[in-house]
């Protein structure tokens, strides 16, 4: 039972351009909502997280877009660079938020983002 | 370098021999977790502590896996008789209580052949 799903698997974006990857989330116990940054052969990065009560959160670049009603997520890269170029996991926290869960992250598979100049 | 560090980078192992990682994590976090990935997927979570105490394991850990955290300190992850299907990046990561939010070490690269 996969409980985060991302979409798409693989993205060719132009640089300059917006990346979109969208996650789906089915248990309504996750409450914060993490986005990953991997590069081969290194541990993933923390990028922004947002809460549920919470629609938008922007971070430079990178905008998380929140719809709690539809158990969806979404991260916008603006003007994407070629450094950008990387494998990014969408993940979701049991009791991230409320400090009851156990914190532990269950992760989409993965969406590898690819930036041509 | 203030991040979580794990040691080693990379091991390779014989089918059947024993395994040992190490992870190190921030200083002031006080829960530590470990998380397998495979190529092409997402992390996928095996166990935490909080402090000295593990709390929680996923049904992906096996009997022949075990992890310590003596002292709420540095953590070991061991696999004994490894199999073929323990190939992976093993991921240490840490946090603190109030948030959740893990950062992750480089991971330990396993390759059973």
């Amino acid at each position: 039972q996969q409980q985060v799903k991302q979409s798409p698997q693989s993205l060719i974006v132009q640089k300059g351009g917006i990346s979109i990857i969208n996650c789906a989330y089915e248990n309504t116990a996750f409450d914060y909502f993490p986005w990953y940054q991997q590069f081969p052969g290194k541990g993933p990065a923390l990028l922004i997280a947002i809460r549920p009560d919470v629609s938008e959160k922007k971070e430079g670049r990178f905008t998380i877009s929140f719809n709690k009603s539809a158990k969806q997520f979404s991260l916008h890269i603006m003007d994407s660079q070629p450094g950008d170029s990387a494998t990014y996991f969408c993940a979701a926290v049991n009791g991230g938020y409320s400090g009851a869960g156990s914190y532990q992250l269950t992760f989409g598979k993965g969406t590898k983002l690819s930036v041509i100049p | 370098d203030t991040g979580v560090s794990q040691d080693p980078r990379h091991k390779i192992t014989k089918r059947g021999q024993n395994v040992t990682f190490r992870c190190d994590p921030i200083s002031e976090h006080n829960r530590l977790y470990w998380y397998r990935q495979t190529l092409g997927q997402g992390p996928e979570f095996l166990t935490y502590f909080q402090n000295e105490a593990q709390l929680e394991k996923s049904r992906l850990l096996s009997d022949r896996f075990s992890a310590e955290r003596p002292k709420g300190s540095f953590s070991t992850l061991e696999i004994q008789r490894t199999e073929q299907g323990d190939s992976a990046m093993y991921l240490c990561a840490s946090s603190l209580s109030t948030n959740g939010l893990g950062f992750f070490g480089q991971g330990t690269r396993l390759t059973v052949v």
